[in-house]
């Protein structure tokens, strides 16, 4: 079992919809959870991160957390084609350093 | 504030053949990480540097892979020989100690494709 598990997608949504990530875990000691935009063709970028069980908002973009069931989600409001892209959910685990889900690709269609 | 720098962009070799990539982390970070992605999967961790000390190696292919940071800035990734199931995008990262827990940034990559 992977340590981070996403849904390959594509997930497919009209513009203006909300579009719903999921992402699970399996370390439980996890505290610390990212989620990361990728173009095609582009490295990850860095869009929110979440530390406490609950919801954290960011203009369009809410991320939710919850350790118990272990599972980040990411839900994109309003969704624009502009958000079509791979969604990258990632935990810092021991050691400093970062581990990837295989990534949702998202697709908004106009 | 400069972000991490990465050269080549792309780099087609053949199979067999050296290739190296390098990286330039941002100014002050002393952590720095290489991830290879292959193609429609996650980046996966090939091996983290604090200052010039690789600490994390453990994902890394040493048969053929080497991995160097002079003086603690700098670092280059190597390659020898390539096989074809090497092609992918190689990223780099850095971070300030300890604050991998507050997300870092990527460089653009290196796609490399073997032939």
């Amino acid at each position: 079992q992977k340590e981070v598990e996403q849904n390959s997608g594509p997930l497919s949504v009209p513009e203006g919809a909300i579009a719903s990530l999921n992402c699970t875990y399996s370390d439980r000691g996890s505290q610390s959870f990212f989620w990361y935009r990728q173009y095609s063709g582009k490295s990850p970028e860095l869009i929110m991160s979440i530390y406490s069980n609950g919801d954290k908002e960011d203009g369009r973009f809410t991320a939710q957390l919850n350790k118990a069931s272990q599972y980040v989600s990411l839900l994109i409001r309003d969704s624009q084609p502009s958000d079509s892209a791979t969604y990258l959910c990632a935990l810092a685990g021991a050691g400093n350093m970062l581990t990837f889900g295989g990534g949702t690709r998202l697709m908004v269609k106009p | 504030e400069a972000g991490v720098v990465q050269s080549p962009r792309y780099k087609i070799i053949e199979k067999k053949q050296p290739v190296a990539f390098w990286c330039n982390p941002i100014s002050g970070h002393n952590t720095l990480y290489w991830y290879r992605q292959n193609l429609g999967q996650g980046p996966e961790l090939l091996i983290r540097y604090e200052n010039e000390e690789a600490v994390d190696d453990s994902q890394l292919p040493k048969d053929r892979f080497s991995a160097e940071r002079l003086k603690g800035v700098d670092s280059t990734l190597k390659i020898q020989p390539a096989e074809l199931g090497d092609s992918a995008v190689y990223l780099c990262a850095s971070s300030r100690p300890g604050e991998a827990n507050y997300g870092y940034t990527f460089g653009s990559g290196t796609r490399l494709t073997v032939v």
